[in-house]
Formats: structure tokens, sequence, C-alpha cells
């Protein structure tokens, strides 16, 4: 069974920093890419990061471009975000998901049950 | 980036009902689309991906249809764990992209 579950979130003042981890099991880790979906309150998904299966490859939204850095360690199994100069619009629970079955492919198959990262003074 | 724009926002039916749902791409995207529903408080969850093909374990009375730029969600019978809100996403290129949603609501 895939189980994905993200852990790190809190409260954060701006300018701060975070970092997510997303534990990941029931799946051969290293063959999937996985991303981070942020879903700010009341509001819609929004695709955050990407990164590749062996971790070479990574893709961000402009939002967080030069403040946020997907990352992860597949001898743990294990995918991380790390999120410095924090703003009150980050404030969103923060989603880790894997990619699915087509390889070519970033549709999310699997999410995990988020994380909150709530940013305010 | 591509635009994704869902319609109706929201949308009220009753169980029994046949429900379509729009999602319109700003330029085309192929068949890289996906469907997922998200009930309030949890993680949203797969049901379609490649614009038509089920994802496995959802009821086949959801359907995924279209290519380019027009895609349709639908749900031939709608029952009550249904009610919930619906997303469709590009995987064409970068940016990922998401539709606003469409909040499927019990007339």
């Amino acid at each position: 069974e895939v189980q994905l579950v993200e852990s790190g979130g809190g409260l954060v003042q701006p300018g701060g920093s975070l970092r997510l981890s997303c534990a990941a099991s029931g799946f051969t880790f290293s063959s999937y890419a996985m991303s981070w979906v942020r879903q700010a309150p009341g509001k819609g998904l929004a695709w955050v990061s990407t990164i590749s299966g062996n971790g070479g490859t990574t893709y961000y939204a402009d939002s967080v471009k030069g403040r946020f850095t997907i990352s992860r360690d597949n001898s743990k199994n294990t995918l991380y975000l790390q999120m410095n100069s924090l703003r009150a619009e980050d404030t969103a629970v923060y989603y880790c998901a894997k990619r699915g079955v087509v390889p070519a492919a970033i549709d999310f198959d699997y999410w995990g049950q988020g994380t909150l990262v709530t940013v305010s003074s | 980036d591509i635009q994704m724009t869902q319609s109706p926002s929201s949308l009220s039916a009753s169980v029994g009902d046949r429900v379509t749902i729009t999602c319109r791409a700003s330029q085309s995207i192929s068949s890289w689309l996906a469907w997922y529903q998200q009930k309030p408080e949890k993680a949203p969850k797969s049901l379609i991906y490649a614009a038509s093909t089920l994802q496995s374990g959802v009821p086949s009375r959801f359907s995924g249809s279209g290519s380019g730029t027009d895609f349709t969600l639908t749900i031939s019978s709608l029952q009550p764990e249904d009610f919930a809100t619906y997303y469709c996403q590009q995987y064409n290129s970068y940016p990922i992209t998401f539709g606003q949603g469409t909040r499927l609501e019990i007339k």
C-alpha cells in the first residue's frame, strides 16, 4: 500500500525558514518523480515543485523559485522541501504527491495527508 | 503558462443526476489532463489521468473525455459520496496548473 506522510509544518515568522519532509513507502521510491502541491486556506490547488526520480532534475513555480528547494534521499525514501524567506502568502497546507503510472507524465496518483504551514508574526 | 478554466464553479445536483464538469485549457495539452476529487479537510484523490483513463478503484460512474483544449468529467449517476470539489490539472508542460475547482453540492 502506498503511503506518503508529511511532517515539519508549523508556525513561522515572515522571513523565516522551514523544512518539510515526506516519508514514502509501498513503492519503489527512486523510480518516481515526486512533487509538492499546496493549498492556501479556502483556495484551490497550486503546484509548487517537482523532482525527478534520481534527483537530478527539478522544477519550481515562479512564486517559490529562489526561495524553496526540493530534494530527496532515495536511501531513506524521503522527499524534502526547504522553504526560506517565507511570506504570508506561503501559508497553506502542503501536500507531497507521487507521479502516476506513466513515466513521462506528472499527474499525481497518490497524495499525503498534508502539513499546514502558517507564516505570521 | 497554460491557464485551466473550469465551468461551472459550483453546481447543485441531486442523487441520481447525471453531471458534467468542463475544463478548458488556454492552449492545446493533447491528452495530458487529470481530474481529482477533494472532500473537505482531506487530500485530493486521483480519479482520471490521460483525459479518459480511470484510476484503479474509481467507480465506473466517473468518466472523462476530450483532447486538445476541451475536456469533460461526467458522473453518470450521482451518489451521496460524490459531493465534493473537483479539479482538473494539466501536465503537458511546466508550470503544472490546476483549474480553479468545481464545487458539487447537494440540491
